[in-house]
């Protein structure tokens, strides 16, 4: 079975703090995803990253940056947080193939006071 | 501009009953979608997809339904079980040359009823 692992399940941080969320995943899987989840607005594609050190900007970057020093391991860092940034934060995984289903993790709800 | 829409935020069928959930979409390079299943506090799991050269694809007690010429796709379930009980988010990829992207609906909380 696929295992993706975000290393948080709640965060709660001050606004302008610099936070990182972080994702590993033991497939091999090229592609890494990071979504936030809200609702009324289901999930919406952050950044992605198909190769190491590769990184591609999704629908809503901004205020986000991410980082892929390994293939398992994929980082979301919150540059100066905002209250706006409340949210859940889902990573996921796939192969590089077309059409490959994504295995997500289990969410990290973020909190900004 | 939501490219993916699930316009029922929630459903509730009784048990034994079809649950039917809808999902719209407006762009036409879609060419492949997945529904997915969400349970509180868990991340999304695959349930199942369609290729857009199908009209239907089956598995077990799921069924995906896909309109081309209508932009549409369902979900049923039949029967439905109290475990079905979750969100359901449909899904369309874009294939980018790099990665699958895939774009998701707002999700329909769906509740099976005793």
């Amino acid at each position: 079975d696929v295992k993706v692992t975000q290393s948080s399940r709640y965060l709660v941080k001050r606004t302008g703090e610099k936070v990182f969320l972080e994702c590993v995943q033991d497939m091999d899987h090229e592609n890494m995803f990071w979504y936030r989840q809200d609702p009324g607005l289901g999930l919406r594609l952050i950044y992605f990253s198909y190769d190491v050190k590769m990184k591609e900007k999704g629908d809503i970057p901004e205020g986000y940056s991410v980082s892929r020093e390994k293939k398992e391991r994929f980082s979301l860092i919150l540059e100066s947080a905002s209250t706006n940034q409340t949210s859940m934060y889902l990573c996921a995984s796939s192969f590089w193939r077309n059409n490959s289903p994504l295995h997500f993790g289990n969410g990290t709800r973020l909190t900004v006071t | 501009d939501q490219q993916v829409k699930q316009n029922s935020p929630s459903l509730s069928v009784q048990e034994g009953r079809i649950s039917i959930l809808n999902c719209d979409y407006t762009n036409s390079m879609f060419d492949y979608f997945l529904w997915y299943k969400k349970y509180p506090a868990e991340g999304p799991t695959f349930l199942i997809s369609i290729s857009s050269i199908k009209d239907k694809n089956e598995d077990g007690r799921f069924t995906v339904f896909l309109n081309k010429s209508a932009k549409h796709l369902s979900l049923h379930i039949v029967p439905s079980q109290p475990g079905d009980s979750a969100v359901y988010f449909c899904a369309a990829i874009t294939n980018t040359g790099t990665a699958s992207k895939l774009t998701f609906g707002t999700g329909t909380r769906l509740q099976v009823t005793l």
